[in-house]
């Protein structure tokens, strides 16, 4: 079974600066990865995924994230944070071999980001 | 349009009664799916519906009953819940099973 961590709880970024989220996944083989943000009390959000190709890939709101299969992770990142970026994010793996997102997706604890002004 | 339409978005409810949660999607997506999401923890799924058959079932309570009228709508029936349950339940659809998904901005129930 697939497993994702993320390692950072809390994150704290002064607006403005760059930003990155960890994530580093557990599967035999090359999953499908994604990248959700979460508002207060809203519904998840799709940024970005990841199935095959090219190992960076472009989302929404201005973030990327990389996929290096060497460290199994799929960092987020952003080159310049606005204090609306402040919220939940959660990265999600999907298994192909079972099917991709038959079985739902799995989901990391989340990575809170507070952005300082 | 990537919009999944969750009612009500808020819901109270004593332990003996019936309610149900809906979920409607119009972008043709095949795959629906129930999860429930507890204050600071990453959602759980409960329920997956694939070409509007069911096709997951995470162990969930019976008190929890899915229904997925047709491949619009999807429905989670409650009945019976006990105030542990009390939770964000997310409704969430993709065009098949291998693409991404998209989430409604859930319904907010509370048990009392």
């Amino acid at each position: 079974a697939q497993s994702v961590t993320q390692p950072d709880i809390h994150i704290t970024v002064s607006e403005g600066a760059s930003l990155e989220l960890r994530c580093n996944y557990s599967y035999g083989a090359t999953p499908y990865l994604f990248w959700y943000v979460q508002s207060p009390g809203q519904g998840l959000q799709l940024l970005l995924k990841y199935f095959s190709g090219d190992t960076l890939v472009q989302g929404i709101k201005g973030f990327e994230a990389e996929f290096k299969r060497s460290q199994s992770s799929f960092n987020l990142r952003k080159p310049s944070v606005h204090w609306s970026d402040a919220a939940e994010y959660f990265c999600a793996v999907g298994a192909p071999e079972s099917g991709g997102g038959a079985d739902g997706l799995t989901f990391g604890k989340g990575t809170h980001l507070i952005i300082q002004p | 349009d990537t919009e999944v339409t969750q009612t009500p978005k808020h819901l109270v409810m004593g332990m003996t009664n019936k309610k149900s949660l809906k979920c409607e999607q119009h972008m043709g997506h095949r795959a629906m799916y129930w999860y429930k999401q507890k204050a600071k923890k990453p959602p759980e799924l409960m329920f997956v519906y694939s070409y509007e058959k069911l096709s997951i079932n995470e162990s969930v309570p019976s008190r929890f009953s899915p229904e997925c009228p047709n491949s619009s709508l999807l429905n989670l029936h409650l009945h019976a819940l006990q105030p542990e349950d009390s939770a964000l339940y997310l409704c969430a659809s993709s065009q098949d099973p291998l693409r991404p998904q998209y989430f409604g901005a859930g319904t907010r129930l509370s048990v009392l």
